[in-house]
C-alpha cells in the first residue's frame, strides 16, 4: 500500500515569500504530525492533528507558521514571510490513531529561503 | 522537559565489525523507545521498538534493550553490512503527550 506522501519534494523560495507544503498520509490514520529537520539534527515537532482538528500545535516556532487539515486527511503547512532561517526539511508522519504509536514518516520537503 | 542523547558520529566501521550506538534519555514517566534509520535520500523509518522496561526490540539483525535503571536504549549489531550505512536516530515517546522527541542522529559509514 502506498505511504506518506509529501509534495513538492524541493522547494526553493526567496525572503519574505509564502508557502505551503502538503502531505497526504497513509489511507485511515486518524493522526497526522509536522516535523522540522534541520541540517545534522534530528526531526523537531511542531503539530499533530487527530482527525480535523489541531490537537497540540506547542512546536509551532511563532505565528508566520500554520497548518491544516480540513477533511481529516490530507494536510497543508502554511509559510508566512519566509526567513531563511526557515530552511530545513519538513517531515509529516501519520499513525493509525494518537498515542504511543508507530509513527511512519514521507520523504520529506526540502525547503530553501533564499 | 523530555530529552534524547546519542553519540556523536560518525561512525566509521569495517564490514562485519560490530556496532553499538549509544542512547539516552531523560522523560518524565514511561515513555516507549524508539529506534529510526534514515538510509540515504530516503525518509525515516521505524528499525525497532521498546514500550515498556526489560523490553528488546529487534529487527535486521539490530538489537536495542530498554534499560530503565540506566535511562538507557543503546543500539547494537552483532556484524554490520555496507547496507547499514545510513543515520540512525534514538526517539522517545512520552506517555502523556503525542509527539516523538528525537535524538540529533549518527552517523554510520560501513567500509568494505
Amino acid at each position: 500500500g502506498a505511504g506518506v506522501s509529501q509534495t513538492p519534494s524541493n522547494k526553493v523560495t526567496e525572503k519574505g515569500k509564502y508557502v505551503e507544503l502538503r502531505c497526504d498520509p497513509i489511507s485511515g490514520h486518524t493522526a497526522l504530525y509536522w516535523y522540522r529537520q534541520s541540517l545534522g539534527q534530528g526531526p523537531e515537532f511542531l503539530i499533530y492533528f487527530q482527525g480535523t482538528g489541531a490537537a497540540d500545535d506547542s512546536g509551532l516556532p511563532n505565528d508566520r507558521f500554520f497548518a491544516v487539515r480540513p477533511e481529516g486527511s490530507v494536510s497543508t503547512l502554511k509559510i508566512q514571510r519566509t526567513e531563511r532561517g526557515d530552511s530545513a526539511v519538513y517531515l509529516c508522519a501519520s499513525s493509525l490513531r494518537a498515542g504511543q504509536e508507530t509513527q511512519y514518516f514521507g520523504p520529506g520537503t526540502r525547503l530553501l529561503v533564499l | 522537559g523530555d530529552s534524547v542523547t546519542q553519540m556523536e558520529g560518525p561512525v566509521t566501521l569495517s564490514e562485519e565489525a560490530f556496532l553499538t550506538i549509544n542512547c539516552t534519555y531523560t522523560a518524565t514517566g514511561y515513555p516507549s523507545l524508539f529506534w529510526y534509520v534514515q538510509y540515504p535520500g530516503e525518509g525515516l523509518q521505524l528499525l525497532l521498538k521498546a514500550t515498556k522496561a526489560d523490553d528488546k526490540g529487534s529487527n535486521k539483525g539490530f538489537e536495542a534493550t530498554y534499560r530503565k535503571e540506566t535511562t538507557s536504549f543503546h543500539l547494537e549489531k552483532g556484524s554490520v553490512q555496507v547496507s547499514d550505512s545510513a543515520v540512525y536516530f534514538c526517539a522517545l515517546h512520552p506517555n502523556y503527550g503525542q509527539n516523538f522527541v528525537f535524538g540529533p542522529g549518527t552517523r554510520l559509514s560501513v567500509l568494505p
